[in-house]
């Protein structure tokens, strides 16, 4: 059964850092893996997809990796920006099902 | 291009009285569309999804229903509701493996 980890389950930093926000699965066998940005009381907006015969996806200032053979996504977010604050979602997708981390609560301080 | 609407964004409904949410999409044929409910403070729970018209798979025994009367219409129902069913409510679509769309989501309390 797959099971999607992610850590820290929250983080809080100062504008203008890098960071790395991780999750990791138990299953390879995966048709994707896709990152989730979700705001207060608002819907989900896909941020990137990596499908699982890809290495990594950019967008902007988002970088998704993935390694399947160690189970591990990570989603880099260079030059954070207080408009960045929200809770970060991955799901390794499979058959019809979208299996989710919890999440990580991220806060850039201003 | 593919968009998807969800309605209404928010419902407030008292106990025992029947639901219906609706979900289009617009853009694309033949979607897997899925219904999932998110909990105040909780991650996010599948509760159906449906791979064509009139074809519809249940992850959880509940109150609700879902049907898929046309090919981008779901629609989630319920004859009486709980309070238990309040929550944070999801339509999303996927194609093949091109990931999932989500719609904006409709807020339900049932008071």
């Amino acid at each position: 059964k797959q099971e999607v980890t992610q850590i820290p389950a929250a983080l809080s930093v100062p504008e203008g850092e890098n960071l790395v926000l991780n999750c990791s699965f138990t299953d390879s066998a995966i048709y994707n893996l896709q990152w989730f940005r979700q705001d207060p009381g608002k819907g989900l907006t896909s941020l990137l997809l990596i499908q699982s015969s890809q290495r990594e996806q950019t967008s902007g200032r988002l970088n998704a990796s993935l390694d399947k053979s160690s189970g591990r996504s990570t989603l880099y977010i260079a030059a954070s920006q207080p408009g960045d604050s929200a809770t970060y979602l991955c799901a390794a997708g499979s058959n019809y099902q979208l299996i989710w981390g919890a999440g990580t609560k991220l806060i850039i301080k201003p | 291009s593919q968009t998807i609407h969800q309605w209404p964004a928010t419902l407030v409904q008292p106990v025992g009285s029947p639901l219906s949410l609706e979900c289009t999409v617009e853009g694309t044929s033949n979607p897997n569309l899925y219904w999932y409910r998110q909990a105040a403070g909780r991650g996010l729970q599948l509760l159906f999804y449906s791979v064509g018209i009139g074809q519809i798979s249940s992850e959880v025994p509940q109150n609700l229903s879902a049907s898929r009367p046309q090919d981008r219409q779901f629609i989630l129902s319920s004859k009486k509701l709980l309070l238990s069913d309040s929550g944070f409510y999801l339509c999303a679509w996927s194609l093949d493996s091109y990931g999932y769309t989500f719609g904006s989501g409709t807020r339900l309390t049932v008071v």
